[in-house]
């Protein structure tokens, strides 16, 4: 089953917008992850946010995680054409109700497109 | 390797045939997972070895589905009398440790066409 719920599910937008996209998901987690993946390709990893830490940076990404609310935010600036892809959130298991070790859960995915 | 290999690359079946996909992790991983990504959703974990241990096979939709990783190294996912139901693309992944803020690597799948 699905840990997180992606919105929107697709996201169209003009080449220098911003994106963002949002994720909820169900229990209590200590990290998650965003990942990207190009069509017809495997995921790549993005970046990771603690459940202690509320916002991160990396280049033209930022992620916010609201633990209250169980939901996290993925902001990419100045998007460009290359951007284009699905992107998951992804979350661990820590009281390892479903086996353990790091296995992730993904979300459902948002489609972003960044049209020229 | 340089990155997580998988094999074959598409793999069209006919009903009933048995199947069998390949996995080359990253040299030295510990952790392999296998995941199940149907069209236009996410990935949807199958199992997870950690060396040649099996510890989670929670995700295998059936007793049709089997994996392996004997070496701890390749890892191959069978499933026998295959179904149309299982025409998917068939993930692999795969991590240095089993910390839980270890990032996964993953291959560009092997899609399944069951006809």
């Amino acid at each position: 089953s699905q840990q997180g719920e992606e919105d929107p599910q697709a996201l169209s937008i003009q080449e220098g917008e911003n994106a963002t996209m949002n994720c909820s998901y169900k229990t209590s987690i200590n990290n998650l992850q965003w990942y990207r993946q190009n069509s017809g390709r495997g995921l790549v990893h993005l970046i990771l946010i603690r459940s202690n830490e509320r916002e991160k940076h990396s280049g033209r990404l930022r992620v916010t995680l609201d633990t209250s609310k169980k939901s996290s935010s993925l902001l990419i600036t100045a998007s460009r054409a290359a951007d284009t892809a699905s992107y998951f959130c992804a979350t661990d298991d820590p009281l390892g109700r479903t086996g353990g070790g790091n296995k992730l859960t993904f979300g459902t995915g948002t489609q972003l497109k960044v049209e020229l | 390797g340089a990155g997580v290999s998988q094999s074959p690359r598409y793999k069209v079946a006919k009903r009933g045939q048995d199947v069998a996909l390949r996995c080359d992790p990253i040299s030295g991983h510990v952790s392999l997972f296998w995941y199940q990504q149907a069209l236009g959703q996410g990935p949807e974990f199958l199992t997870y070895f950690q060396n040649e241990a099996q510890l989670d096979k929670s995700g295998l939709p059936s007793d049709r589905f089997f994996a392996e990783r004997p070496e701890g190294s390749v890892s191959t996912l069978k499933i026998q009398r295959t179904q149309q139901e299982d025409s998917a693309v068939y993930l692999c992944a795969s991590s240095k440790g089993n910390a839980a803020n270890e990032k996964l690597f993953f291959g560009s799948g092997t899609q399944l066409s069951v006809l």
